[in-house]
């Protein structure tokens, strides 16, 4: 079984910092995706990165996957209350499909 | 579109009782897949489907079992249920680029 290991597990930070979420593993990835998940619902994407690397960019968000498809990162810029919430990250090695998920990163940014 | 559903929202369950959680998916999406979230451990997955007629165990399948009769539907039956299955629930199906999109999730108390 393939881990992803995130780090921090819990983050409380003030409205306006910036913030750092890492997700790292041994094996290596065909993609990795990063999700959101709010108190009560569902986890939901916010994005895929699939090439070693590559670097996207939402809004104030930056996700970046390591060349060697073993890690990655979420950046967050200016941090707003409405960021708050359960960061997921989740690879595909390629095989069935079937995501293995990391434990999540609790983000609590207060006013 | 309503995408995923899941029924019930939650549910009290007695030791020992057989319980069926639904999930259907509007997306005509191939995969299927039910996780388990749980603090401190993250999503754990159960069962998967490629397609209708096929399943497949996951990382934690002991205790759980599942059909897929139709693209749509994709039931997670507990035969006999125990505390230890007290959890979340997640049904989730797979779009584009491995997106996985997940239902609301059914919330189980065993007693």
């Amino acid at each position: 079984t393939q881990l992803l290991e995130q780090s921090p597990q819990f983050l409380s930070i003030q409205e306006g910092e910036n913030l750092t979420v890492y997700c790292n593993s041994s094996s290596v990835f065909s993609s990795l995706q990063w999700y959101r998940q709010e108190p009560g619902e569902g986890p939901v994407l916010l994005v895929t990165v699939v090439t070693g690397g590559e670097v996207k960019k939402l809004k104030r968000l930056t996700f970046q996957f390591g060349d060697a498809r073993k890690d990655s990162s979420l950046h967050i810029t200016a941090a707003q209350t409405g960021d708050t919430g359960l960061y997921l990250c989740a690879g595909d090695v390629g095989s069935n499909y079937k995501l293995t998920f990391g434990k999540g990163t609790l983000l609590t940014v207060n006013p | 579109i309503a995408g995923i559903t899941q029924a019930p929202t939650s549910q009290i369950l007695a030791a020992g009782r057989r319980m069926t959680l639904r999930c259907t998916q509007d997306m005509r999406h191939n995969a299927m897949y039910w996780y388990r979230q749980d603090l401190g451990l993250g999503l754990r997955l159960i069962h998967y489907s490629n397609t209708a007629g096929t399943t497949g165990k996951g990382e934690v399948p002991d205790g759980y079992s599942v059909s897929r009769a139709n693209t749509d539907d994709f039931p997670l039956t507990l035969a006999s249920a125990v505390p230890s299955q007290t959890s979340v629930y997640f049904c989730a199906s797979r779009g584009l680029q491995e997106t996985q999109y997940f239902g609301p999730g059914t919330r189980l108390l065993v007693l």
